[in-house]
């Protein structure tokens, strides 16, 4: 099984900065890696797929990057609705299609 | 509008047997395969499985494997989650969503509202 490490758990960042997030695999997902966001009683919501290809109607400030086994998820300038809960997610080999442990996006 | 609706919260007894549903609308339901993810406090997201609900072809995650069982009913465009004897370590949220968007996108893109599950 494919171990997906999300760093850091929680992050504190300002409205308006941006705000980097890694996931990590164990072994080589190519770029069948994405992102999800969830906010707290909502369902997760796709944002990035491919690794870097962002989800339809998803903000120009969300990208992801990487290829293999590390992946960043960048916010450029965060608005008050992205404190949220950021997942990352593999898809290269199953079962399963491991998720990362979440990292939790705060307002400083 | 594609959507997923997820069957109502449950309160079972460890012991009991349980079905829940996940029904698809506005888009081709056995196009896609559904999978069923489970988050829990303490576990976060845990992918459990996909099925695919134009032939009922199923996947399962092996710490799920032989623990419940899915199954789809395409006439309806609903797929099912059930057990057969729930434990209390059952409890938890559970959310289908729609997978396999290409032959090797297995991320999800389209999420049900989740189902609520307690068992005490």
């Amino acid at each position: 099984e494919i171990v997906m490490t999300q760093s850091p758990a929680s992050l504190s960042v300002s409205p308006g900065d941006r705000a980097t997030l890694s996931c990590r695999a164990s072994q080589s997902v190519n770029t069948n890696l994405a992102w999800y966001q969830q906010k707290p009683g909502q369902a997760p919501r796709l944002l990035i797929y491919d690794a870097s290809a962002r989800a339809t109607g998803i903000p120009a400030r969300f990208s992801g990057s990487g290829s293999g086994t590390d992946f960043t998820l960048t916010i450029s300038s965060l608005q008050s609705e992205d404190f949220a809960v950021y997942y990352c997610q593999q898809y290269n080999n199953w079962p399963p299609y491991s998720f990362g442990q979440g990292t939790k996006l705060e307002i400083k | 509008e594609a959507q997923l609706v997820q069957s109502g919260a449950e309160v079972k007894k460890p012991g009991e047997s349980l079905k829940i549903s996940c029904k698809g609308s506005g888009y081709s339901f056995t196009r896609y395969w559904i999978a069923w993810v489970r988050q829990t406090p303490g576990k976060g997201l845990e992918w459990m499985g996909i099925i695919y609900p134009g032939d009922s072809d199923t996947r399962y995650s092996p710490t799920f494997q032989g623990q419940v069982t899915f199954s789809a009913d395409k006439s309806i465009s609903t797929a099912y989650l059930q057990w057969s004897s729930l434990k209390a370590s059952d409890t938890a949220l559970y959310y289908c969503a729609r997978s396999g968007i290409t032959a090797s996108g297995y991320y999800m893109d389209l999420w049900g509202k989740g189902t609520k599950v307690i068992v005490s």
